[in-house]
């Protein structure tokens, strides 16, 4: 059964930082990206951010709100995706999801799509 | 950043309605759409990708068409479980981005 589970979410103080992690089981890491979603209280989804998997370097693409605060990171050996917050402000208070993207390719040109998301973690910036 | 606009924000149906939502791109993104529901409390659950492709497992009354700028979600006939927010996705270009959501409400 493909499980991701975050886990590092909690109350931190406006500026501070905070790394949450997420433990993926049942597929093999190593083939995909992975990505960041959050979603403040009553609010819709943002995409946060994406890493790439080794094939393509662990690249990575940041939502502009983020950038520069926020550095997404994998270990495929150890099953984990994590997202390092700092410089936090009131306004990154959400839920964050983990989510595994799926690839497909259709008619010769290639999709994405997040198949498999975490439960989410709670992030709480306030003083 | 490529903006999504989803309508309606919200509707009310009643179970074996049809229903269409409709996402509009602010620049073509081929078919690089996605709809996603969330029920509350939980996380987003993925319906369709590529625009029209049914995500296996998900149920034929959930159809998806359009492409370039104009997209629609379509439940063919409503059931009790299919209440919930539907969000669609860009993902043809970064940063990606959501639509703001509808929910479907229970008339």
């Amino acid at each position: 059964e493909v499980q991701l589970v975050e886990s590092g979410g909690g109350l931190v103080q406006p500026g501070g930082s905070l790394r949450l992690s997420c433990a993926v089981s049942g597929f093999t890491l190593s083939d995909y990206y992975m990505d960041w979603v959050r979603q403040a209280p009553g609010k819709g989804l943002e995409w946060v951010g994406r890493i790439r998997n080794k094939v393509h370097s662990y690249t990575t693409e940041y939502a502009a709100s983020v950038k520069d605060r926020f550095t997404i990171s994998r270990n495929d050996s150890e099953h984990s995706v994590f997202l390092h917050m700092n410089s936090l402000k009131t306004e990154d208070t959400a839920v964050y999801y983990c989510v595994r993207d799926f690839l497909t390719a259709i008619s010769g040109n290639t999709y994405t799509a997040f198949d498999m998301w975490g439960q989410g973690t709670l992030v709480t910036v306030s003083s | 950043a490529i903006q999504m606009t989803q309508s309606p924000s919200s509707l009310s149906a009643s179970v074996g309605d049809r229903v269409t939502i409709t996402c509009r791109a602010s620049q073509g993104i081929g078919s690089d759409l996605g709809w996603y529901q969330q029920k509350p409390g939980k996380a987003p659950k993925l319906l369709i990708y590529a625009a029209s492709s049914l995500q296996s497992g998900v149920s034929s009354r959930f159809s998806g068409s359009g492409s370039g700028t104009d997209f629609t979600l379509t439940i063919s006939s409503l059931q009790p479980e299919d209440f919930a927010t539907y969000y669609c996705l860009q993902d043809d270009n970064y940063p990606l981005t959501f639509g703001g959501g509808t929910k479907v409400e229970i008339k």
